[in-house]
């Protein structure tokens, strides 16, 4: 089935920084990507959607100035979280679907440790 | 109102026995159905689709019911490999997918 990589797996941050995740599909091109946020014991929340080559929409109450998503490519979507805090501790995964009615795809997950 | 919501379990039984749950959507307007496996501290991964006329895949069937919108999973002769977390998905707006938080099922020796 269809591939989808995300990079890094886990990752611990102080305070402040901003960290970088990228997600790519391996063997097929993806207009489309989506950016989930899981926090224990709860469900996937979709935070944006991200469109290759135009500006991502975000789902209410996401800050757009605060979870920066590129689509550079039509294999490869980042999500930069910038001045990262304790709150934004969470598990980030990525999504892509090779067309719109098919199943998702999903990313092995970014596990952010905010400390 | 949720867009899905899930019985969060936890089912325990014991290995060979069936174990079924379901899950309620308040979209009529969806199309695709979906149940996914998520193991702990992993990303969900493709169960199976769920269609109108129901379906099944080896040990495990499906159903969905417009009418009343809510679709289920059985597992029939569990296994212990079988523990996870079963995520019930749904579409929505046209392109995005919702999900339920899941139902936890634990199956002992």
């Amino acid at each position: 089935g269809a591939v989808v990589s995300q990079h890094p797996s886990w990752v611990i941050c102080k305070s402040g920084t901003s960290v970088k995740i990228e997600c790519r599909s391996l063997d097929f091109q993806a207009t489309t990507m989506f950016w989930y946020r899981q926090f224990p014991k709860q469900s996937l929340m979709l935070m944006a959607t991200s469109n290759e080559g135009s500006k991502a929409t975000y789902e209410q109450g996401v800050e757009k100035d605060k979870f920066l998503i590129n689509h550079a490519s039509l294999t490869l979507s980042t999500l930069t979280v910038t001045s990262a805090h304790p709150e934004d501790s969470s598990f980030y995964i990525c999504s892509a679907r090779i067309n719109l009615n098919t199943e998702a795809f999903f990313g092995q997950g970014t596990r952010l440790t905010v400390v | 109102r949720k867009e899905v919501e899930q019985d969060p379990g936890p089912f325990n039984v014991p290995e060979g026995a069936t174990v079924a749950f379901n899950c309620t959507y308040s979209n009529s307007a969806s199309q695709s159905f979906f149940w996914y496996r998520q193991d702990c501290r992993k990303e969900p991964k493709l169960l199976m689709s769920v269609y109108s006329s129901g379906n099944e895949d080896g040990r495990f069937t499906a159903q969905l019911n417009r009418a009343s919108q809510y679709i289920s999973l059985l597992i029939r002769d569990s296994k212990l490999s079988d523990s996870a977390t079963y995520l019930c998905v749904v579409n929505y707006d046209d392109y995005k997918l919702s999900f339920g938080a899941g139902t936890t099922v634990t199956v002992r020796a």
